[in-house]
């Protein structure tokens, strides 16, 4: 058990819907990042807060959004979903800081039918 | 612009045998480096991890050389054993910017 909650675990969901993945870091961990995994596709960074700012963003789409509150949890809005879109979301949380190491959630998978 | 690469998709090994897998990357900045297994369904689960000013960590069957004039990585696994079947994920963490670059993932068959 990495301490990195993620919910919920699994979801279906039609096209053009909008649903939101939430995700509780490690307690003390200020840095939480969203990924997602497709079909045999590795790890594809989707964005970084650090207690509560936006870090970094990597290939996020318009369509997704994300946020951390104070209490540091974390929500991924994803909207206007469409069939490319199914796949596995995972969620991980750091300390912060260099020599830092990153752990991850179990992950929800989405399912865009 | 993938800046960590795993450039073996996969990898047979048989039980007992050593299992080598491969990690470069580009960044000359990327000071940490960590290598990550992942079942599936599950989430990837921290192996070990190297700083840039060593050049080898070693944690029981699980060892990390890091040639930085190469920018080259590599894991070694020894002795494998099937349950090391999994995908593996190379890292690499640039101080300042704290994100976390991850290669594609090396899918690891240890054949019994």
């Amino acid at each position: 058990d990495s301490g990195v909650t993620q919910t919920p675990k699994h979801l279906i969901t039609a096209t053009g819907q909008r649903v939101t993945l939430r995700c509780s870091p490690r307690s003390g961990d200020l840095s939480v990042y969203w990924y997602q995994q497709s079909l045999d596709q590795g790890l594809q960074f989707l964005i970084q807060y650090y207690n509560g700012e936006e870090r970094a963003k990597g290939n996020i789409l318009e369509r997704f959004s994300a946020q951390q509150f104070p209490d540091l949890h974390s929500e991924l809005n994803l909207s206007s979903l469409e069939l490319g879109d199914s796949a596995l979301y995972f969620c991980a949380s750091s300390i912060g800081g260099s020599l830092n190491t990153i752990y991850f959630g179990e992950g929800s998978w989405l399912t865009v039918v | 612009d993938q800046q960590v690469k795993q450039n073996s998709p996969s990898l047979s090994v048989q039980e007992g045998r050593i299992s080598i897998l491969n990690c470069d990357y580009t960044n000359s900045m990327f000071d940490y480096f960590l290598w990550y297994k992942k079942y599936p369904a599950e989430g990837p689960t921290f192996l070990i991890s190297i700083s840039s000013i060593k050049d080898k960590n070693e944690d029981g069957r699980f060892t990390v050389f890091l040639n930085k004039s190469a920018k080259h990585l590599s894991l070694h696994i020894v002795p494998s054993q099937p349950g090391d079947s999994a995908v593996y994920f190379c890292a690499a963490l640039e101080g300042t910017g704290n994100q976390f670059y991850f290669g594609t993932g090396t899918s690891l068959t240890v054949i019994p």
